[in-house]
């Protein structure tokens, strides 16, 4: 079993639907959590950055962390054609110390939101 | 903003030949990461520094060193190129708290 399972879809919404991408994990160490957005043959680029459980919000983006399920989600409101990319889930047991920020990472789920 | 800088964006290469993959970052990072992108099997780290000179294996380090001679600069060096080593090659670099930020990526061919 993967330390931390994504599925990768495809999901295809049309625009302005509310998009729900989800990532579950094993490890109870687990402390950060990230959000990556890709685009097509680029480079992952950070979307959202929580510490523990909660939620944060920015923009169109909303990052929830449930850490008694092992459970996170990122929600993309009024979904645009703009965000059609790959979302990756990642997290980390501590920021610093043995471990020099190593990430584990979700398989990425491959969106598309079609006009 | 932070950069990261990756020397080619496509390279295609033959079989044996000796590689070098060139990442600087610009935001003073003490971590630095490579990681390869294949279909179905999402990112995996080969290699990771966490301070000049210094170097920790990752989960698929077979076939694969690195170089960091500079804080800025993280090298991947591919020994002897085999076709199982065509991918897209991630650099990534961080601070302490874990966020890591990406180059744009080298998508590798070797025939």
């Amino acid at each position: 079993q993967k330390e931390v399972e994504q599925d990768p879809g495809p999901l295809s919404v049309p625009e302005g639907a509310i998009v729900s991408l989800n990532c579950t994990y094993s490890n109870s160490a687990f402390q950060y959590f990230m959000w990556y957005r890709q685009y097509s043959r680029k480079g992952p680029e950070l979307l959202m950055y929580t510490y523990s459980s909660g939620n944060k919000e920015d923009g169109r983006f909303t990052a929830q962390v449930d850490k008694s399920s092992k459970y996170i989600s990122l929600f993309i409101r009024d979904s645009q054609p703009s965000d059609s990319a790959t979302y990756l889930c990642a997290m980390s047991a501590n920021a610093g110390g043995t471990s020099y920020g190593k990430l584990t990472f979700g398989q990425g789920t491959i969106l598309t939101v079609h006009p | 903003d932070v950069k990261v800088t990756q020397s080619s964006r496509y390279l295609v290469k033959r079989t044996g030949e000796k590689v070098f993959l060139e990442c600087v970052q610009d935001m003073d990072h003490e971590n630095m990461f490579w990681y390869r992108q294949d279909p179905g099997l999402g990112l995996r780290l080969i290699y990771f520094s966490y301070d000049v000179k210094m170097k920790e294996k990752g989960d698929i380090p077979e076939g694969y060193s690195v170089s960091r001679e500079k804080k800025e600069r993280f090298s991947l060096i591919l020994e002897s190129a085999s076709t199982n080593q065509t991918s897209m090659y991630l650099c990534a670099s961080s601070l302490f708290r874990g966020e890591q930020f990406f180059g744009p990526g080298t998508r590798l061919t070797v025939l």
